[in-house]
């Protein structure tokens, strides 16, 4: 079965630069959500998307922008990047009118910044 | 608001034998999902096993399955016959469901319990 997939799977980046994640959802998947684990943390919720249109917001810093597109692929968009915003960052994705009520989660993008 | 607390950061448990870990949340609310996901060294989250407030019967998946008391707001996983395979973090996750009470379905996530299985 296809899984959720992110890209890239690693990035390292120096202070104040700017990092772009991708996230592609489960096909026929139509909810997005972000989370991102700093070291020894649990994941913290960021933002989520549904049929494209931003649906909620957590403990996301306004350096941080994000969008799903019309394939339903969603991008999480770091500028200002501080040392503080290394940590592994998850997509998850459901399909909103399951009853399942089951996120399913990418392998993550671990972000470093130098 | 809803939290959801693991009291236990770190346990251990010899190979075979069964182990159980704890999860309370706190919540006003009544519908609502819980979870358990486990967090492997290679970082993937991995869902375990879910539990919907509405049912009574306590979920199970082989040798996973869980503890549910709705009224004291408790939600334990016990692991039978624990293999090597088990060693992971697990996070136990509490979710309202799309549209209830304005909830967009995110998790909620405790602080997690590190699981060693030993040889």
């Amino acid at each position: 079965a296809a899984g959720v997939i992110q890209s890239p799977r690693h990035l390292i980046k120096e202070k104040r630069e700017t990092a772009t994640l991708k996230c592609y959802p489960i096909p026929r998947h139509d909810t997005v959500y972000w989370y991102q684990q700093g070291p020894g943390q649990d994941p913290q919720f960021l933002i989520s998307f549904y049929e494209k249109m931003q649906s909620d917001k957590g403990s996301i810093p306004d350096r941080f922008s994000a969008q799903q597109f019309s394939d339903y692929h969603s991008e999480l968009n770091m500028s200002s990047l501080e040392l503080g915003d290394s940590a592994l960052y998850f997509c998850a994705s459901r399909k909103r009118t399951s009853n399942a009520d089951t996120q399913y989660f990418g392998p993550g993008t671990r972000l470093t910044v130098l | 608001a809803q939290t959801v607390t693991q009291s236990q950061p770190e346990m251990s448990v010899q190979e075979a034998e069964t182990v159980t870990l704890s999860c309370t949340y706190d919540t006003s609310e009544n519908n609502y999902y819980l979870f358990w996901y486990k967090q492997p060294p290679s970082r993937q989250m991995i869902l375990v096993i879910r539990q919907e407030a509405y049912k009574q019967q306590n979920a199970t998946e082989n040798r996973f399955s869980v503890n549910f008391q709705k009224a004291a707001k408790s939600f334990s996983l016990k692991i039978s016959d624990s293999q090597l395979g088990d060693t992971a973090m697990y996070f136990c996750a509490f979710m309202k469901p799309w549209g209830y009470g304005g909830s967009q379905g995110n998790l909620i996530f405790g602080k997690g319990t590190k699981l060693s299985v030993k040889p």
